[in-house]
């Protein structure tokens, strides 16, 4: 595709249900992140991926939340036992390489809504 | 990476210029100026990055002092659709690509 395409669009679950996301980045992009941004506020970094691999795992809040990247290509994302305070949108951005020159592309975002 | 100061929100008329400024006080001599936006609803969308020259493309400009602790995105003739958040983040050439978003500028355009 053109753009880093991510699905679902919106997500409604009910709290201590697992939940997954998934990222399509642009093709032949090795790089691949994802962020969450809570309502009004700033981007906050979650996971990195080079290639398959992911170098640093930092950013990931909890124990409940993993991410793993298939193929040097799609990523999922997934959250399990949700609590109220995982709601959010999870963005997903992809560059062509880690290195500092390449800019992020990001996808539209997963709403994710646990009630 | 050096954190940025902006302004938490400012105007701007419709067709006219708009300047945003960003302060990066601690910036280092590694740290490229990156600027993003952000329209409601949608993910971040990048717009330039620079150094030390002032960069320009078809979206903005870039003006950085000489001694690299501020910069200035220049949108020159605003439209309605230039309404959304902006972000200035310093990133070093050491990082791997990780953004730090701050909480940026929210720039509405006026008719």
């Amino acid at each position: 595709g053109a753009g880093v395409s991510q699905s679902p669009s919106n997500k409604v679950t009910e709290k201590g249900k697992d939940v997954e996301l998934r990222c399509d980045p642009i093709s032949g992009h090795t790089a691949l992140y994802w962020y969450r941004q809570s309502l009004g506020q700033g981007l906050e970094f979650l996971i990195y991926f080079q290639g398959n691999s992911a170098p640093d795992k930092s950013g990931l809040p909890s124990d409940r939340f993993s991410a793993e990247r298939t193929g040097g290509s799609v990523s999922t994302l997934t959250i399990q036992r949700t609590q109220q305070e995982d709601s959010a949108v999870y963005l997903c951005a992809s560059t062509q390489t880690a290195l500092f020159r390449s800019e992020q592309y990001f996808g539209p975002g997963t709403r994710l809504t646990v009630t | 990476d050096a954190k940025t100061t902006q302004p938490t929100s400012m105007d701007c008329a419709e067709g006219r210029a708009a300047n945003l400024p960003c302060n990066h006080s601690t910036i280092s001599g590694n740290e490229y100026v990156y600027w993003y936006r952000q329209i409601h609803s949608q993910g971040p969308q990048y717009i330039i990055h620079g150094l030390k020259n002032n960069e320009t493309n078809e979206m903005a400009s870039l003006i950085i002092t000489e001694d690299r602790k501020s910069s200035t995105l220049i949108l020159p003739h605003a439209t309605l659709r230039d309404t959304a958040v902006y972000y200035c983040i310093v990133r070093s050439t050491d990082s791997w690509g990780k953004f730090q978003f701050g909480a940026g500028t929210q720039v509405v355009v006026t008719p």
